[in-house]
């Protein structure tokens, strides 16, 4: 079966821009994590979603960051005004249970 | 706060020896534990976890690893390293109540094999 998708693979983008990452979950799953890796910090957790509850946010490192889980389903992370320092790989996760199964991730590159 | 220490960055052993892979962690609650590979430009593989029962859990690829709650440890064993086994390794904490299990990691450990 499908496993997580997201989508782009790599963006290259400019200081300042705006850009949306988005993450298709495995089909069923509830819940959905964003986490980002990035070098000298690792994986840190950035918001959950969890059927139709209010979002964790606690791990979102400023306001430029958001995100959005439609109808239960495809989850849209996006960072406004872009900064060198958000260059890292964004990583999407969806679980029915205690396992989390990761997409391959997004590859940000900020200029 | 939970966190997740993993001592040494960078390991080496050679093809046939003993893999081990250490991860410590702290938690105020019964922790959930998880190791994860990453292969090179490959996503996040669950290697194995622990939830509850057992202490001694057992992978994919003949890895295992035990929880010791005294010790606050869950380090990765393999007792005979094979070269596909070159990967990052990454330890997890889960934290959250109910059913928000966001993980916690360690930083990481690269896993070299030599022939």
């Amino acid at each position: 079966g499908a496993g997580v998708s997201q989508s782009p693979s790599n963006k290259v983008t400019e200081k300042g821009k705006d850009v949306e990452l988005r993450c298709d979950p495995i089909s069923g799953h509830t819940a959905l994590y964003w986490y980002r890796q990035s070098l000298g910090q690792g994986l840190e957790f950035l918001i959950y979603f969890q059927g139709n509850s209010a979002p964790d946010k606690s791990g979102l490192p400023s306001d430029r960051f958001s995100a959005e889980r439609t109808g239960g389903s495809v989850s849209t992370l996006t960072i406004q005004r872009t900064q060198q320092e958000d260059s890292a790989v964004y990583l999407c996760a969806s679980s029915f249970g205690n396992e989390q199964f990761f997409g391959p991730g997004t590859r940000l590159t900020v200029l | 706060a939970q966190s997740v220490t993993q001592l040494g960055s960078h390991v080496s052993v050679s093809e046939g020896a003993l893999v081990l892979l250490r991860c410590n962690y702290s938690s105020s609650v019964p922790p959930y534990l998880f190791w994860y590979v990453q292969y090179p430009n490959q996503g996040l593989q669950l290697l194995l976890k622990y939830t509850t029962g057992a202490t001694l859990v057992k992978g994919i690829n003949g890895f295992e690893a035990e929880f010791k709650k005294s010790e606050t440890s869950f380090h990765l064993t393999k007792p005979s390293a094979h070269m596909s086994d070159a990967a990052e390794y990454f330890c997890a904490v889960s934290e959250g109540a109910g059913n928000n299990r966001k993980l916690i990691w360690g930083l990481g450990t690269s896993l070299a094999v030599n022939p």
